[in-house]
């Protein structure tokens, strides 16, 4: 059974190119979620989304970045004309929603990343 | 933003000594998980908390949410070289995102 994939592990870009960085959830997981580790900070959450559905991109930058999780494929987080400040980890986490006396929570499952460095 | 901080923020010990790790936060949040990063790795869950006061262990290890549901222990007992690593608790306030600690850096000395 995988666990949550991403490719690639490493991209290397130079600036003004395009990144494209691709995120498989488990088997059975609907929600997807994206966070950027920047070096020597902590994980933050970038987006959330569920198949077709963007819930909430309440800390994704507001231009270059986009996400999108298709009815088929992989979710993609799509980076346009990337700058040096873009260098920085990316994780991809899946769930499905679990129930609990208190409603419902995620228990979120990390992928390995993908390092992008930027020329 | 709710912010989570994680105490101490490096801690190097000897085998075989035990260690806590805090997580503490102004805000509630519905669920609390912990989890551990290798270098070069993505984080790994370990435990998710969800009751207020509930204690959940994993071998040598020992997890407790506050009853507030606003704070989070990890207690490691008889520590070994391959506890060594990031340890970063996440808190989330309801079904979306998580909102992740400073991180504690553990070196286990053998």
């Amino acid at each position: 059974n995988a666990g949550v994939m991403q490719n690639p592990r490493h991209l290397v870009r130079r600036r003004g190119q395009e990144a494209r960085l691709r995120c498989s959830p488990m088997k059975g997981h609907s929600h997807v979620y994206w966070y950027r580790q920047l070096p020597e900070e902590g994980l933050k959450f970038m987006v959330y989304l569920q198949k077709e559905n963007i819930i909430d991109e309440s800390g994704m930058p507001k231009e270059r970045f986009s996400a999108e999780f298709p009815k088929e494929g992989p979710s993609i987080l799509r980076i346009q004309q990337v700058v040096r400040g873009d260098s920085a980890a990316y994780f991809c986490a899946s769930s499905q929603s679990q129930a609990s006396g208190r409603g419902t929570y995620n228990e979120q499952f990390f992928g390995p990343g993908t390092r992008l460095t930027v020329l | 933003t709710q912010l989570l901080e994680q105490s101490p923020q490096f801690l190097s010990i000897q085998e075989g000594e035990n260690l806590t790790v805090y997580c503490n936060s102004s805000s509630v949040f519905s669920s609390l998980q912990w989890y551990r990063q290798e270098p070069g790795e993505g984080p790994v869950l370990l435990v998710t908390v969800v009751t207020g006061g509930e204690v959940k262990k994993l071998k040598r290890l020992t997890f407790q949410f506050g009853d507030a549901r606003k704070d989070s222990s990890l207690h490691i007992t008889a520590a070994q070289p391959g506890d060594t690593g990031l340890y970063l608790c996440a808190g989330a306030a309801g079904a979306n995102n998580l909102f992740f600690g400073t991180g504690t850096r553990l070196t286990v000395i053998p």
